[in-house]
């Protein structure tokens, strides 16, 4: 089985302190990804790296920066956490073989920004 | 106009129903298609593909149709463990990097 693994599950943090979200996935997966998810407006992509050092903007990328320096790990990196960055945190990994395999998710981590 | 819609619920259904959801997509191009499902407080879980014949995992039916930009998802005899929100997951890209989550549908069974 696909196995995602993201550092925390619950996460308390001030306003303005950094904040790093880790990642890890271990079936030698090319694509990863953060999402965020909140009530009412679904997964939101933030960004995704198909692969190491590589990075692209997803549809909300401000406030946040992400680090992919090993295949099997993602970074998310609050730099300033502010208030309406509480949220849950999804990671997930693909592979890039075609189009008929899908993503595997991480079991979240819940920020909580205050 | 949002690229992949749901109905947006919540179904409540009693236990042994037969109960449809429906997706739309924008995207034309869209490669592949998925239902996840996601229980309160968890992450997604995929819960079937959806191919162009149409594909049947036990009590789950999925259904395409290219023609009209559609997706359906068909639960027989609803169980209390059905209840979870599930979501809608479009892909248009050959390299598994663009996938569009519309924004799920919550589906209660009760007693």
């Amino acid at each position: 089985d696909v196995k995602v693994t993201q550092s925390s599950r619950y996460l308390v943090k001030r306003t303005g302190e950094k904040v790093f979200l880790e990642c890890v996935q271990d079936m030698d997966h090319e694509n990863m990804f953060w999402y965020r998810q909140d009530p009412g407006l679904g997964l939101r992509l933030i960004y995704f790296s198909y692969d190491v050092k590589m990075k692209e903007k997803g549809d909300i990328p401000e406030g946040y920066s992400v680090s992919r320096e090993k295949k099997e790990r993602f970074s998310l990196i609050l730099e300033s956490a502010s208030t309406n960055q509480t949220s849950m945190y999804l990671c997930a990994s693909s592979p890039r073989q075609g189009n008929t395999d899908t993503q595997y998710f991480g079991p979240g981590t819940r920020l909580t920004v205050l | 106009r949002k690229e992949v819609e749901q109905d947006p619920g919540p179904f409540n259904v009693p236990e042994g129903a037969t109960v449809a959801f429906n997706c739309t997509y924008s995207n034309s191009a869209s490669q592949s298609f998925f239902w996840y499902r996601q229980d309160c407080r968890k992450e997604p879980k995929l819960l079937m593909s959806v191919y162009s014949s149409g594909n049947e995992d036990g009590r789950f039916t999925a259904q395409l149709n290219r023609a009209s930009q559609y997706i359906s998802l068909l639960i027989r005899d609803s169980k209390l463990s059905d209840s979870a929100t599930y979501l809608c997951v479009v892909n248009w890209n050959n390299y598994g990097q663009n996938f569009v989550f519309g924004p799920g549908t919550r589906l209660s069974v009760l007693p």
